[in-house]
């Protein structure tokens, strides 16, 4: 079984300063690695994702994540933060077997909130 | 590209009362399927999850159940409501090694 664990619950973070959320996980085989992003009273949205090939992985509003296999890692990054960033961020690992359900499994969340 | 809609977006009913939360998928075809509730400052806690029609898992015993009666549609009821059932319930599908998308969730009041 996978397990996440995602370092800060609470990441308070100046406009335009960059910020790193911390992700570990726990696996015993291959994994994937994503990370979501969820607004106010919405649904979760894919920010980035690692299945294969360079363990940097760019996604979407300017965030990176480098999956370290040794480190057991995936953080996430961004350079220089915006107000519209504030939101909660999830890290999520499932498995990769071909005929299993691939679950994912999420760690608890990190809000980040941006300040002027 | 893959939708998932959910509905309703918010609910509230009494304790005792029966549930039926509904979620279809388009823009794909056999996807697994799953239901997660997120508890106030929680994570997502995964409920049940289908690989097919018909196949049901569940992941933690609750006062919930979960039926697939066709490939895009995934259902999550309760004979009798309890008061722990609240919270906000996600639907989300993926097709085999690739991400998960999700619905907007409904959010759930038991009073």
């Amino acid at each position: 079984a996978q397990s996440v664990t995602q370092l800060d619950s609470q990441v308070p973070v100046f406009e335009e300063a960059p910020v790193e959320l911390r992700c570990n996980y726990s696996s015993s085989v291959s994994v994937y690695l994503f990370w979501y992003v969820q607004y106010p009273n919405q649904g979760l949205q894919l920010l980035l994702k690692y299945l294969s090939g360079s363990t940097l992985v760019k996604g979407i509003n300017g965030f990176e994540a480098e999956f370290n296999k040794s480190q057991t890692s995936f953080h996430l990054r961004k350079p220089s933060v915006h107000i519209s960033d504030t939101a909660e961020y999830f890290c999520a690992v499932s498995d990769q077997f071909i005929r299993g359900a691939q679950k994912l499994v999420f760690g608890q969340g990190t809000r980040l909130t941006i300040n002027p | 590209s893959q939708t998932i809609h959910q509905w309703p977006a918010t609910l509230v009913q009494p304790v005792g009362s029966p549930l039926s939360l509904e979620c279809t998928v388009e823009g794909t075809s056999n996807p697994n399927l799953y239901w997660y509730r997120q508890a106030a400052g929680r994570g997502l806690q995964l409920l049940f999850y289908s690989v097919g029609i018909g196949q049901i898992s569940s992941e933690v015993p609750q006062n919930l159940s979960a039926s697939r009666p066709q490939d895009r549609q995934f259902i999550l009821s309760s004979k009798k409501l309890l008061l722990s059932d609240s919270g906000f319930y996600l639907c989300a599908g993926r097709r085999r090694d690739t991400e998960a998308f999700f619905g907007q969730g409904t959010r759930l009041t038991v009073v």
